[in-house]
């Protein structure tokens, strides 16, 4: 079945470092989704990823979504203790989400 | 005030015991969905509706089952059957309306311990 892996599963940064996170699935897919989960809380949705080679920008946050569209990539530029969370991929299949594996953000002050 | 709420936060249950979870939308979404989450992993889908009184299995249905008698209700019951049931359990929903870009609200969860 279609699957969605994220790299790297864990990431330890110091203040200000980038961070950046890669999803990439086994199929196509028709949009990309990601998500930012606060320790303790629930996934947020962040932004939505529709076209091949699409780059959208929030703030210090850049998603790119893949040529093929099978893979998608979450940067983030001089990290905040906020940013901490697991970031998570989610890509669309028929009537339901398929989500990555997630990636572990902790920023060290 | 719209979203998503689940009850309840918090939850133990001894072995061999049904429990149900609640989950209730008042933002008129269409569609519903449930994921189980385990520490440090991704979400898994258990079943998902996508309009009343007919829903589908996910990818981890087996010792669950549900029920979407109303538009804003989709209770998840966690039988006996399941096995290993201590997780965070998420219900999410989506309008519905636009299949390819929905986007989807997340309830704040239940954390179920199996004692």
């Amino acid at each position: 079945g279609q699957q969605v892996m994220q790299i790297p599963q864990y990431q330890h940064v110091q203040e200000g470092e980038d961070f950046t996170t890669y999803c990439n699935s086994s199929t196509t897919l028709s949009n990309i989704q990601w998500y930012k989960q606060r320790p303790g809380g629930h996934p947020v949705f962040l932004i939505q990823l529709v076209k091949s080679g699409e780059v959208k920008k929030q703030k210090r946050l850049t998603f790119q979504f893949g040529e093929a569209k099978k893979n998608s990539s979450l940067h983030i530029t001089a990290t905040q203790t906020t940013d901490v969370g697991t970031y998570f991929c989610a890509g669309r299949g028929t009537y339901k989400y398929i989500f990555g594996t997630g990636t572990r953000l902790k920023v060290l002050a | 005030d719209g979203g998503i709420t689940q009850s309840p936060k918090y939850l133990f249950r001894k072995e061999g015991q049904n429990v149900t979870l609640s989950c209730e939308q008042n933002l008129n979404h269409d569609a519903m969905y449930w994921y189980r989450q385990d520490p440090g992993q991704g979400l898994r889908l258990i079943y998902y509706s996508q309009i009343v009184n007919d829903f589908q299995k996910g990818d981890i249905a087996e010792g669950y089952s549900v029920s979407r008698e109303k538009k804003e209700s989709f209770p998840l019951t966690v039988t006996s059957a399941q096995k290993n049931p201590t997780a965070f359990y998420l219900c999410a929903s989506t309008s519905g309306r636009a299949v390819l870009t929905d986007t989807q609200y997340f309830g704040p969860g239940t954390r179920l311990t199996v004692l």
